[in-house]
């Protein structure tokens, strides 16, 4: 059980265009959403968090209107990278927050950025 | 907020042999400390979590141990194996407690390689 899922799992796109990433709970209700950026080598970074029905809080240094975030369903996220850059080209990973304290983590969308 | 830092950055060790990598907190109200391992590529996988009411938790070959009073929990795999060859994270609350948000904290992350 918990599953998360995230399409696309590789997007390629030109500078200046913008990325849709969806993020959907499986088998079960994400009561809260996150969505984290990860470099190569490094640790994820929690970008922002987001539940159902309300405006997602962004982590301080993430620009809000770049990384736009809608939480439309108790099992469904997007994340869209609006006039995308190089240096946005990243690893996108989200997970889904039940009732408990665990999170369970997508298996991440590679952005790369021409 | 909550800082976590994560020893060693890198791990080599024989099969068979353990392996134990260590994390420690500031915020004392922390309660919750799970552990991830992360294969090249792929996602975080939940291996194994403690909550601050015990000190120590064992599934199989992975255990964590957990000291409050010196703000530290450690993983421990025993009779390692080449799959156990990933990078592991740790976590912590971000606010201290688990809060309505979830949002956790992680450490730089530790990569494990174990040769045959």
């Amino acid at each position: 059980g918990a599953v998360v899922s995230q399409h696309p799992s590789r997007v390629i796109c030109k500078s200046g265009t913008s990325v849709k990433i969806e993020c959907r709970s499986l088998d079960f209700q994400a009561t809260t959403m996150f969505w984290y950026r990860q470099f190569p080598k490094q640790s994820l970074m929690l970008m922002a968090t987001s539940n159902e029905g309300s405006k997602a809080t962004y982590e301080q240094g993430v620009e809000k209107d770049k990384f736009l975030i809608n939480h439309a369903s108790l099992t469904l996220s997007t994340l869209t990278v609006t006039s995308a850059h190089p240096e946005d080209s990243s690893f996108y990973i989200c997970s889904g927050r039940a009732l408990g304290d665990t999170q369970y983590f997508g298996p991440g969308t590679r952005l790369t950025v021409l | 907020g909550e800082n976590v830092e994560q020893h060693p950055s890198t791990l080599s060790v024989q099969e068979g042999d353990s392996a134990v990598i260590k994390c420690t907190y500031s915020d004392s109200a922390s309660n919750y400390f799970p552990w991830y391992k992360q294969e090249l590529g792929k996602r975080p996988q939940l291996i194994i979590d403690i909550r601050s009411n015990v000190g120590e938790k064992k599934d199989q070959r992975i255990a964590v141990t957990l000291n409050k009073t010196a703000k530290h929990f450690s993983l421990h795999i025993t009779e390692t194996q080449p799959e156990d060859s990933a990078v592991y994270f740790c976590a912590a609350p971000r606010g201290g407690l688990v809060d309505s948000w979830g949002k956790l904290q992680f450490g730089a992350g530790t990569q494990v390689v174990v040769t045959p």
